[in-house]
């Protein structure tokens, strides 16, 4: 079956780092172009970040210089590290793949939720 | 960033047609910012209901479909059902490794 599964939410300070994963099953992370997407509480969805097949990686300027994505092959598994986090960064974080071939967002995680306060 | 635009708010009678839009701040939405259509149920995961403009996704019915309508990608719903009620995002791709969501769009069937 193909699936991602977040985890690695949790309660964080302020200035704090976290570091989330997304364990990809039935498919191969390294050889598709995999994204994060946040959801603040009642706000709508943001687009956080890109890694491609290749390697490289693009992130949405609210994130740029704090978070920085990467996966693992021999666990299948996509990261996003989070540093000097902050309020705003509170969301529910999802992964989900881009298809290349369809041009399209065609899986998506459930999410996992991270809280930065004191 | 660029700003993606969407009502934010639309009603619809049961067994009616509505249309949902998604534009650009500056410039004209086309084929080349792949749009795709997210539909959200409160407390779900998203799902994409409409991919590369005017692709449904697997299940989706044929009472929704996408386009182009002047400068905006469209999401038009026919004969619209109570399970319709969601919130509905679009996607661009704005190029250089950049997506960028409209703020949404909160379907009300009533």
């Amino acid at each position: 079956e193909v699936q991602l599964v977040e985890t690695g939410g949790g309660l964080i300070q302020p200035g704090g780092s976290l570091r989330l994963s997304c364990a990809a099953s039935g498919f191969t992370v390294r050889n598709n172009y995999m994204n994060w997407v946040r959801q603040a509480p009642g706000k709508g969805l943001e687009w956080v970040s890109i890694i491609y097949d290749g390697g490289n990686t693009h992130y949405a300027d609210s994130v740029k210089g704090r978070f920085t994505v990467s996966r693992d092959s021999s666990t299948n598994t996509l990261f996003l590290q989070m540093n000097s986090l902050i309020a705003d960064d509170t969301a529910v974080y999802y992964c989900a793949r881009w298809s290349m071939g369809q041009r399209a967002f065609d899986i998506w995680g459930q999410g996992t939720i991270v809280t930065v306060s004191s | 960033q660029a700003v993606v635009t969407q009502e934010p708010s639309f009603s619809v009678s049961p067994g009616g047609t509505v249309t949902l839009t998604c534009g650009l701040s500056s410039g004209s939405v086309s084929t080349t910012h792949y749009p795709n259509w997210i539909q959200q149920t409160p407390g779900q995961a998203p799902r994409t209901l409409m991919y590369n403009t005017n692709t449904r996704s697997s299940g989706v019915p044929d009472r929704f479909s996408g386009s182009i309508l002047g400068s905006k990608a469209a999401l038009a719903i026919t004969g619209a059902q109570a399970d319709d009620e969601s919130d509905y995002y679009c996607v661009l791709y704005m190029g250089s490794g950049v997506w960028v969501f409209g703020g949404g769009t909160k379907l009300t069937v009533l």
